[in-house]
């Protein structure tokens, strides 16, 4: 079974839509969850941390379900730039120090 | 400012060729991670280190060697035995090790994109 399971989409909506993501993880050891984006051929970058109580930033929330293992990011009022692929990423610690564990990603397409 | 640094940006390698992918950060983190990404794929972790002159493993560590001599840097070299070493490789760090700095995240250079001559 994969550490971190997300649909990949395609997920295609109009600008100013709302839409969820969702993604769970394996391991119920894992501590810490984050989001990030990628835009096309770049690197990952943070979009946000998720936090137990849930976490919003601007148009973004995050929120963790610790005993179902699920994290679910919501974006509304989408728009153009928004465009990209989110990643649902899973920290863990073992004796050989902390691993982040990658979900392969869902495309998000927001149409003018 | 403070970040990582990958160079080269593009690579091309030669049958039989090894070739050291760079990477530095100027962020004092303790861990570094390479990963793989091939094209409509997920990330994939080859080596990661958590301290100077110590490195593990990851799930794709075949073909590939690291060294860590300086907090600093982490360079990846691709073997000849890797057989199919064309992808994006991406270097991360982060902050804190074994368990420490909760919500600490990673953060990536830029990537280099190597390809088969």
């Amino acid at each position: 079974r994969k550490e971190v399971e997300q649909d990949p989409g395609p997920f295609n909506v109009p600008e100013g839509a709302t839409v969820a993501f969702n993604c769970t993880y394996s391991n119920s050891a894992s501590q810490s969850f984050f989001w990030y984006r990628q835009d096309c051929r770049k690197e990952p970058k943070l979009l946000m941390s998720v936090y137990s109580s849930g976490n919003e930033d601007g148009r973004f929330t995050a929120q963790l379900n610790r005993a179902s293992q699920y994290i679910s990011l919501l974006i509304r009022d989408s728009k153009l730039s928004d465009s990209a692929t989110y990643l649902c990423v899973v920290k863990r610690t073992s004796n050989t120090g902390n691993q982040f564990y990658f979900g392969t990603g869902t495309s998000l397409t927001v149409i003018p | 400012d403070g970040g990582i640094t990958q160079s080269p940006k593009y690579l091309f390698r030669k049958e039989g060729q090894n070739v050291t992918l760079s990477c530095e950060q100027n962020l004092n983190h303790d861990a570094m991670y390479w990963y793989r990404q091939d094209p409509g794929q997920g990330l994939r972790l080859i080596y990661y280190s958590q301290i100077v002159n110590d490195f593990q493993k990851g799930d794709i560590a075949e073909g590939y060697s690291v060294s860590r001599e300086k907090k600093e840097s982490f360079p990846l070299t691709v073997t000849s035995a890797q057989k199919n070493p064309t992808a994006f490789y991406l270097c991360a760090s982060s902050k804190g090790v074994f368990g420490t700095v909760f919500h600490q995240p990673q953060h990536f250079g830029d990537g280099t994109r190597l390809s088969i001559l």
